[in-house]
C-alpha cells in the first residue's frame, strides 16, 4: 500500500534555477492538489486537479505550473526558483473533495532556495 | 473563504493527562478533518466527519454544525502522542481543495 508518493524529500536549489516535484497516488483517486506549508501559516493551496487533462489554480499558484496526464501522477514544476519558495510542499489525493473524502499526503519536499 | 482557528496554538502536558484541541470554522462546510504531523514527518489523516462524534483508540473527535466548532480530545496521554495536530474543512460547492488551521502544537513530558 504505497498510498501518495513525493519525491524528492529534500532538495536544495539556486535562484533561477527550475525542477519538478513528483506526486504519485496508487489508489485511483480522481482528485490530487499541492500545498505548501509556511511556518506560522497553514497549508496553502497551490494548484488541483479533479482528474486526468483538467487542472486548475489555487490560493497561492504564481511560479508554478502543473500538469495530469495519468489519474496516477501529479507533478508540480518550478519554473524559476525564488527564495520566497523555499517551503514544505505536500501533495495530496482523495475521492471527492468537495462532498467530502478522507484526504491522504505525501510525506513532504523540504525545498531551500538560495 | 472559511477561516479556520484553532485553539490553542501550543500545549504542554503531562503524560496521562486529558488533552483538548479546537477548532473553529467561519462558512458551513462538507466535512472537518483532523490530521497529525510528527516533526519532519508527513501528514496522516485522522478522523474526517461532516456530523457527531467519532472514536478511534484514544482519541476522539466531535463536531457541532450548528456552532460551527469542533473538537480532538486525546485520553490517558503519552509522549508519543507529541506531534502538530491540524484542522481542516472542506467547504464544498467546489473542488477548491482543503482550508487549514495553523495547527495546534502538542507536547507530552513523560
Amino acid at each position: 500500500n504505497a498510498g501518495v508518493t513525493q519525491t524528492p524529500k529534500f532538495q536544495v536549489l539556486k535562484t533561477g534555477q527550475s525542477m519538478t516535484l513528483q506526486c504519485a497516488q496508487d489508489m485511483n483517486h480522481e482528485y490530487m492538489s499541492w500545498y505548501r506549508q509556511d511556518p506560522g501559516m497553514g497549508l496553502r493551496l497551490i494548484h488541483y486537479s479533479v482528474g486526468a487533462g483538467i487542472t486548475d489554480q489555487g490560493e497561492v499558484p504564481n511560479g508554478y505550473n502543473v500538469s495530469r496526464s495519468t489519474t496516477e501522477d501529479f507533478p508540480l514544476r518550478l519554473l524559476s526558483a525564488a527564495p520566497s519558495q523555499t517551503s514544505v510542499y505536500f501533495c495530496a489525493s482523495s475521492w471527492n473533495p468537495a462532498g467530502g473524502s478522507e484526504a491522504f499526503f505525501g510525506q513532504g519536499t523540504r525545498l531551500t532556495v538560495v | 473563504k472559511n477561516e479556520v482557528e484553532q485553539s490553542p496554538q501550543n500545549l504542554t502536558a503531562q503524560e496521562g493527562e486529558f488533552i483538548t484541541i479546537n477548532c473553529s470554522y467561519s462558512v458551513g462546510i462538507s466535512a472537518l478533518h483532523w490530521l497529525q504531523q510528527h516533526p519532519g514527518g508527513g501528514i496522516v489523516s485522522l478522523f474526517m466527519l461532516s456530523s457527531g462524534k467519532k472514536k478511534h483508540g484514544r482519541l476522539i473527535a466531535t463536531i457541532n454544525i450548528q456552532e460551527k466548532h469542533s473538537s480532538l480530545h486525546i485520553t490517558a496521554s503519552h509522549p508519543r502522542d507529541s506531534a502538530v495536530y491540524i484542522c481542516a474543512v472542506n467547504s464544498g460547492g467546489g473542488a477548491d481543495g482543503l482550508t487549514f488551521g495553523k495547527g495546534t502544537h502538542l507536547i507530552i513530558q513523560p
